[in-house]
């Protein structure tokens, strides 16, 4: 099945800066990989999401960078506020060739701290 | 606000007891997922449910149990608990429970501790 390592476990930034989030993935088949943000007492939200025909998407301050040869994708969040102190799971799942589904593998999380 | 209501919030109680989570769907979504999230770890697929009938199973323990009922909603039941059950359990809904097309909508969990 899918494996989904998610790097760092912790990151901490001054407002302003810029804040990236790394992930990797095992399943080549996989082509689908979202990306949620999880506030204290919340479910989780998606944030972005980018399918594996394209390598690059950009929303306002967050963009997700895709590498399918070697396999891992990128959070990259610009200009950082403090609202978007969170933690942040990367998730890949694959596009099922007959019935069935198959699930979102998600990484372990990122807590980001965005220092005023 | 997602649309996806947990209940309860918080729940306390003693190993080898049974508790049941509730979970609403937001309105027009016919799937379910329970996912759990332990301490240091990622969100963890338990099930999935599609109008009714149960669609995947992931790493859920036979003490585990869920259904969906005709309205919607679904039931996580957690019986003979032990320390080890304490963690937030997530419920998601999505329109057609295709995850690879589907976006997932997080209820706000219940925060589970067995004590």
């Amino acid at each position: 099945g899918e494996n989904v390592e998610q790097h760092p476990s912790t990151l901490s930034v001054q407002e302003g800066d810029s804040a990236v989030i790394k992930c990797t993935y095992s399943d080549s088949a996989s082509n689908y990989f979202p990306w949620y943000k999880q506030e204290l007492g919340k479910g989780s939200q998606l944030i972005i999401d980018i399918r594996s025909n394209v390598g690059e998407k950009k929303d306002q301050r967050i963009a997700v960078t895709l590498n399918k040869t070697a396999k891992h994708f990128s959070l990259h969040i610009t200009e950082t506020q403090p609202e978007d102190s969170a933690v942040y799971f990367c998730a890949a799942t694959r596009t099922p060739s007959g019935a069935g589904s198959y699930q979102l593998t998600f990484g372990k999380g990122t807590k980001l701290s965005v220092i005023p | 606000d997602s649309g996806v209501t947990q209940t309860p919030k918080h729940l306390i109680t003693a190993t080898g007891q049974r508790v049941t989570l509730r979970c609403s769907p937001r309105s027009g979504d016919l799937s379910v997922y329970w996912y759990q999230q332990s301490l240091d770890q990622g969100l963890q697929f338990l099930i999935q449910y599609y109008n009714g009938e149960e669609r995947a199973k992931g790493n859920i323990l036979e003490r585990f149990s869920a259904q969906q009922f005709p309205d919607l909603h679904s039931e996580l039941n957690l019986s003979s608990l032990e320390l080890g059950d304490s963690a937030l359990y997530f419920c998601a809904s999505s329109v057609t429970g295709q995850p690879s097309t589907d976006t997932q909508y997080f209820g706000p969990g219940t925060r589970l501790t067995v004590l």
